[in-house]
């Protein structure tokens, strides 16, 4: 079935250092793909999207790449912050007959550490 | 323009009693959903209703589950008898139509089953 894995957590990394977050999809069809953010104590907010293969998506230094051909959506970005620190939740879109339906990955905690 | 409103923020329950959760989506959204989101892992979608009529409640647990949303704007969802596994926080989102794209999430309430 239709289903996202990303990197275990929790990540630790010193301010200005540079992150990756990875994540792989299994899907049939051509989904959507996403990156949500959640702060502590606050719901989820997106993050970035691509809708189509090698499309990329971009927010706040935040990238990620929509790679068809390794199923891949890693989250990067250069030169972390703490207030970056947050869970990170790499979903893709699927279309049933139903409609669209959002399907996440187990999350991966980052903490930035000063 | 307002966001998703849920309500309330945290609830404690013992088990075998029953509780009731309040969700308000963004103004003009027909479609709206509930996810389920345990500690340690990412949303998982209950239920998702286009304007008054359920869509998808293939992952609603249906002997203790029930969600409704009556005039297409409010839902709610509840849980009777309530289990110490359904502790989570409970997440509505919604979005402007079936196909799920803008997406917006609510804050959840977190609910504890001792």
């Amino acid at each position: 079935g239709d289903s996202v894995t990303q990197m275990e957590g929790p990540v630790t990394l010193s301010e200005e250092a540079f992150l990756t977050i990875n994540c792989t999809y299994t899907a049939t069809g051509y989904p959507s793909l996403f990156w949500y953010v959640q702060y502590p104590g606050e719901g989820l907010q997106l993050l970035l999207k691509a809708t189509k293969a090698d499309d990329k998506g971009s927010n706040k230094g935040f990238e990620a790449t929509y790679r068809k051909e390794t199923t891949s959506f890693h989250l990067e970005k250069g030169s972390v912050q703490v207030s970056d620190s947050a869970v990170y939740f790499c979903a893709l879109l699927i279309f049933y007959n139903q409609g669209g339906k959002l399907i996440f990955g187990q999350g991966t905690e980052l903490s930035v550490k000063p | 323009e307002a966001g998703v409103a849920q309500s309330p923020r945290y609830k404690i329950i013992e088990k075998r009693q029953s509780v009731a959760f309040w969700c308000n989506p963004i103004s003009g959204h027909a479609t709206l959903y509930w996810y389920q989101q345990i500690l340690g892992q990412g949303p998982k979608l209950l239920i998702q209703f286009q304007n008054n009529g359920v869509v998808d409640d293939s992952q609603l647990p249906k002997d203790r589950f029930s969600a409704e949303r009556l005039k297409g704007v409010d839902s709610t969802l509840k849980i009777q008898p309530a289990k110490l596994e359904d502790s989570a926080v409970y997440l509505c989102a919604s979005s402007l139509d079936r196909t799920g794209f803008g997406y917006t999430f609510g804050s959840g309430t977190r609910l504890t089953v001792v």
